[in-house]
């Protein structure tokens, strides 16, 4: 079974500018999460989708927006790029079923794309 | 209080050895636990998860959880330098779909 796959994989934007990253899950997943990645603040949650809607979202400004399509492939976006902004930008999938302690909530992560803002 | 604690370390164990990971969480309505193993310039690779206090077992890998302490560990039995990354324990509600992560423990070892 194919893995969870992430495009673009590098991405150099320059401040003020606006990125768009897409996550493909795997065959079969209806959950996609998204984190951030920094040496700093290490990894942080950003939303998550199930079956085209948004069930949580981390405490990020409202320039990280993202959406979720039929097939469960997922897009964020990030408008008006800041430097710190800069970071590993990971797709998690999961098969997303709702409620108890089962290994449903297992996340397996894309490969992630590096985002440089200049 | 951060809401999941780990030793940044590095931890440094020779080959053969066993590696003890630890985690601490400050959320008691965490039910089920995670441990990643991510190497330098890759994405965090799911090891093993525990819901129920005691001892999982995986190969050369044990996870262990306490939830009276909000502990919970990772031994890696029988070291290799192939296990050299750095070990995220994450933490989830159940309900909310979302993981919490510890900022990672750097293991080494040493051949």
């Amino acid at each position: 079974k194919a893995g969870v796959t992430q495009t673009p994989r590098y991405l150099i934007k320059t401040r003020g500018q606006q990125v768009t990253l897409s996550c493909s899950p795997i065959s079969g997943h209806r959950s996609v999460s998204w984190y951030q990645q920094t040496p700093g603040q290490g990894l942080q949650f950003l939303f998550e989708y199930f079956s085209e809607t948004q069930r949580n979202k981390g405490n990020f400004p409202g320039r990280f927006s993202g959406r979720q399509f039929s097939n469960s492939r997922s897009e964020m976006n990030v408008s008006t790029l800041e430097l710190g902004d800069s970071a590993l930008y990971l797709c998690a999938s999961s098969p997303g079923l709702a409620g108890g302690l089962s290994s449903y909530n297992e996340q397996f992560f894309g490969p992630g794309t590096r985002l440089t803002v200049l | 209080q951060k809401e999941v604690e780990q030793n940044s370390g590095p931890l440094s164990v020779p080959e053969g050895a066993i590696a003890s990971l630890n985690c601490t969480y400050s959320d008691r309505g965490s039910q089920s636990f995670f441990w990643y193993r991510q190497y330098s310039g890759k994405s965090p690779e799911l090891i093993m998860f525990i819901y129920s206090n005691g001892d999982k077992e995986d190969g050369r890998f044990t996870a262990q959880l306490n939830k009276a302490s909000q502990y919970v560990s990772l031994l890696i039995r029988d070291s290799q330098p192939s296990d050299s990354a750095t070990y995220l324990c994450a933490v989830n509600r159940g309900s909310n779909y979302k993981l919490t992560f510890g900022k990672g423990t750097l293991l080494t070892v040493n051949p």
